[in-house]
């Protein structure tokens, strides 16, 4: 069964970049039949999806973020990352890395647990 | 960007009980519309796809329908495990989640 794991620092100082990554277990990141996604959440507030990757490089950003956001992955490692520049404190969240399936509607089957990134001085 | 409104923000249930949780679009997003159950700490859980469709492993007291704009989640019969906060998402275009519903004990 799919296991998805986010790690990186939990603190990141304002104008500094915000790097993720998270680590697939129980199947491969070169997997048809998945794309793979960040989604945060903010503290108190709704949940944002960020970006989505397929195995072959291909991605999609959410417009509010392009410019400052780059997703890759890498299969040697069976991991993929997130990276947000120019980070203020509207950026501090819960960031969680999910699979979406390839399937009508498009649904996030598997999340990690999150990690909450904080961004202060 | 699609906005998704729900409905209630919250309520108090009991287990047993028969709960139904709305979500709706403010414009029509036909059938792409997704439920998710979020325990603090934990992963998010997927209920329901494509409006309807049950999530492999996940039991059948909870139902998805609704088309177009208007959406519902029911929970035929509450259970403890149940207690949560329920989030809608649309992906139809760019992806949105509903702000959710937050299931608590009465």
């Amino acid at each position: 069964q799919l296991q998805l794991q986010e790690s990186g620092p939990q603190l990141v100082k304002p104008s500094e970049t915000l790097s993720l990554t998270c680590n697939v277990s129980g199947g491969s990141i070169r997997d048809d039949y998945h794309y793979w996604v960040w989604i945060r959440q903010p503290p108190g507030k709704g949940l944002e999806w960020i970006g989505t990757i397929f195995y072959t490089g291909t991605t999609d950003y959410n417009p509010s973020l392009r410019g400052r956001v780059t997703i890759s992955v890498d299969k040697s490692k069976n991991q993929f990352s997130l990276e947000v520049t120019s980070v203020t404190a509207a950026d501090t969240a819960v960031y969680f890395c999910a699979s979406r399936l390839v399937v009508t509607a498009k649904p996030y089957d598997c999340w990690g647990q999150g990690t909450l990134v904080r961004v202060s001085s | 960007d699609i906005q998704m409104t729900q409905s209630p923000s919250s309520l108090s249930a009991s287990v047993g009980d028969r709960v139904t949780i709305t979500c709706r679009a403010a414009q029509n997003i036909y059938r792409y519309l997704n439920w998710y159950q979020h325990k603090p700490g934990k992963a998010p859980n997927l209920l329901i796809y494509a409006a309807s469709s049950l999530q492999s492993g996940v039991p059948p007291r909870f139902i998805g329908n609704g088309s177009g704009t208007d959406f519902a989640l029911t929970i035929t019969s509450l259970q403890p495990q149940d207690f949560a906060t329920y989030y809608c998402q649309q992906s139809y275009r760019t992806p949105s989640f509903g702000p959710g519903t937050r299931v608590d004990i009465k």
